[in-house]
């Protein structure tokens, strides 16, 4: 079965710019969570959703959001980038209930300049 | 509020020798504990999770890693390490809600031969 998948890979902005992250959970999974890992740091935590709802929102500003869709992929967006942006924005996916595991996908490389 | 604390930003280890990475946690609750690595240019996978069943776990590649409450305590270990575990690993607690994980810093495994 296919692993949760990212889009795109790589993506280049500059400052000011908006950018659209996209992602697909594993077959099945209703959550998908969305981190920030700045090179060099752990992962952050942005949001999760699950049934389409924002279940959790981490301590980011208003720049950024993000959707869930019926199908259950999801979109972060972020706008009026600053070069902090940069970063690795990782999506994981999970069947939905406070037990599952988060499965990692391999993440969208974020470059500000 | 969930916290994670990683000894030591980079280890390295021989080929063949003992492999110990250190995870201290915060938690008010009892605790989900993950630990995951992260290859270069690659996303998150687990390694495996601690949800109270035993104190000792066992997850992929050889590793392990227990759980000792009254060290607030979840540290992983390998035997014997391997050229292909040069890796970054992250220890993670889950919150009480169940829709965030709180990552470490992060600790880069080096394996010399």
């Amino acid at each position: 079965d296919a692993g949760v998948t990212q889009s795109p890979t790589h993506l280049i902005k500059t400052r000011g710019q908006h950018v659209t992250l996209r992602c697909s959970p594993i077959s099945g999974h209703k959550s998908v969570s969305w981190y920030q890992q700045v090179l060099g740091q752990g992962p952050q935590f942005i949001f999760q959703y699950y049934e389409k709802e924002e279940r959790g929102r981490g301590n980011f500003p208003d720049r950024f959001s993000a959707r869930q869709f019926p199908n259950y992929s999801s979109e972060l967006n972020v706008n009026a980038l600053l070069l902090g942006d940069s970063a690795l924005y990782l999506c994981a996916s999970s069947l939905g209930t406070i037990t599952d595991t988060q499965y990692f996908g391999p993440g969208t490389r974020l470059t500000v300049l | 509020a969930q916290s994670v604390t990683q000894l030591g930003s980079h280890v390295s280890v021989s080929e063949g020798a003992l492999v110990l990475l250190r995870c201290n946690y915060s938690s008010s609750v009892p605790p989900y504990l993950f630990w995951y690595v992260q290859y270069p240019n690659q996303g998150l996978q687990l390694l495996l999770k601690y949800t109270s069943a035993a104190t000792l776990v066992k997850g992929i590649n050889g590793f392990e890693a227990e759980f000792k409450k009254s060290e607030t305590s979840f540290h992983l270990t390998k035997p014997s390490a391997h050229m292909s575990d040069a890796a970054e690993y992250f220890c993670a607690v889950r919150n009480n809600a169940g829709n965030m994980l709180t990552f470490g810093g992060g600790t880069r495994l080096m394996v010399k031969p």
